[in-house]
């Protein structure tokens, strides 16, 4: 089982749409959260950054993390054809295991 | 605005012929990471630098190569590119290693004929 796994997609989705994004993983050291968005030949951007369990809004933008579940998700309200892109989830642990691991994105396309 | 900023954005070599990619930072951050992303894959991490302290990754190959030479500036040098080794090579640094959120630059795209 990899430590991080993520729906590669492609998910297409109409302009306005509600989208869900999710990462699961089997290393319960992950304590720290990120999603990434990568537009095409560019390199990641941090979107959304969260700590342990629970919600984070950021407009348009909600990062949930479930420990309990190891489950996190990333939901996108309002899609719009700029959030067309690759979005990746990264997590870390505190201490020694400091080092990013990677879902392997997953990739959107909002039509307009 | 504080950045990550590599240079150059493409560079195109001839296999076996040495390649060096630059990345800069204004963050001043401790820690700056390089790593290689190939077509439809996540980053994989080939080194760190915190500060000066040098670290590889166990299966990084020989043939890759980092500088630091300051707290600024970081180069990835790759001796002998292989037709394998053409990737988009991401630059990222942090604040601090653990739970240190990673800020990554635009990335070189290298092409190796």
């Amino acid at each position: 089982q990899k430590e991080v796994e993520q729906d590669p997609g492609p998910l297409s989705v109409p302009e306005g749409a509600i989208v869900s994004l999710n990462c699961t993983y089997s290393n319960s050291a992950f304590q720290y959260f990120m999603w990434y968005r990568q537009y095409s030949r560019k390199g990641p951007e941090l979107l959304m950054y969260t700590y342990s369990s629970g919600n984070k809004e950021d407009g348009r933008f909600t990062a949930q993390v479930d420990k309990s579940s190891k489950y996190i998700s990333l939901f996108i309200r309002d899609s719009q054809p700029s959030d067309s892109a690759t979005y990746l989830c990264a997590m870390t642990g505190g201490g020694s295991n400091y080092k990013l691991t990677f879902g392997k994105g997953t990739l959107l396309t909002v039509n307009p | 605005d504080a950045m990550v900023i590599q240079n150059p954005r493409y560079q195109v070599t001839q296999f076996g012929k040495p390649v060096t990619l630059s990345c800069s930072q204004t963050l001043n951050h401790n820690v700056m990471y390089w790593y290689q992303q190939k077509s439809s894959q996540a980053p994989k991490l080939l080194f760190h630098y915190y500060d000066k302290d040098f670290n590889n990754e166990a299966d990084t190959p020989d043939n890759f190569q980092s500088r630091r030479p300051n707290t600024s500036f970081c180069f990835l040098d790759i001796r002998s590119p292989g037709l394998g080794d053409a990737a988009m090579y991401l630059c990222a640094t942090s604040r601090e290693k653990a739970g240190g959120t990673q800020y990554f630059g635009p990335g070189t795209r290298l092409l190796v004929l």
